[in-house]
């Protein structure tokens, strides 16, 4: 079957520094991969995706994710982030079943 | 502007007392889906739809039915909820293709 790991509950971090959010998933087929955050009180909003080409996906407001085959990988990475960054981060994928699966989240938690 | 509307968004009732979530959207899309969030469990989805007349379960089917006559409408009834049955519910559609879902504001159930 297939799984979304996200092995961080919780990422605290100050302000302007790096963050790397982790996403591992287990899937013996092609898959598309998406990263998704909440704010609070609010619905998922669609973040990045990766669906075919470059590996490499970036997001309007400075995230980045690097799809990994090899490693079966899907990191969500910002060099500086900001206190409105403070949000869930969902990782998910889709595949040929039709289904969207989601980890568990990362709550990001960005300190003055 | 394309989006997934909910109804309610807040809704407390008792044990046994049937009750219909409703779900639209205008973007045209095949697929929709319910996923219910819990705490710690992330997403888990409960019932989706590939299109008119076409549904499946989910993970968590237990206690919830669906339909789908329309396409732009996929409504979750729990004919008779339990508190067990309390959390926070989206629905979401996407084409088929997999580009990436779009999310309703949620509805948060309290049973009691």
């Amino acid at each position: 079957a297939q799984s979304v790991t996200q092995l961080d509950s919780q990422v605290p971090v100050f302000e302007e520094a790096p963050v790397e959010l982790r996403c591992n998933y287990s899937s013996s087929v092609s898959v598309y991969l998406f990263w998704y955050v909440q704010y609070p009180n609010q619905g998922l909003q669609l973040l990045l995706k990766y669906l075919s080409g470059s590996t490499l996906v970036k997001s309007i407001n400075g995230f980045e994710a690097e799809f990994n085959k090899s490693q079966t990988s899907f990191h969500l990475r910002k060099p500086s982030v900001h206190i409105s960054d403070t949000a869930e981060y969902f990782c998910a994928v889709f595949s040929g079943t039709y289904k969207y699966i989601f980890g568990t989240g990362t709550r990001l938690k960005v300190l003055a | 502007e394309a989006q997934v509307t909910q109804n309610p968004r807040y809704l407390i009732t008792v044990t046994g007392k049937k009750l219909t979530v409703t779900c639209s959207q205008n973007m045209n899309h095949e697929y929709m889906s319910w996923y219910r969030q819990d705490p710690g469990l992330g997403l888990r989805q409960i019932y989706y739809s590939m299109n008119v007349e076409v549904t499946d379960k989910g993970d968590v089917p237990e206690g919830y039915k669906v339909s789908r006559k329309e396409k732009r409408n996929f409504p979750l009834i729990l004919e008779s909820p339990s508190p067990n049955q309390t959390s926070l519910y989206f629905c979401a559609s996407s084409s088929v293709g997999g580009g990436g879902a779009f999310f309703g504001q949620g509805t948060r159930l309290t049973v009691v």
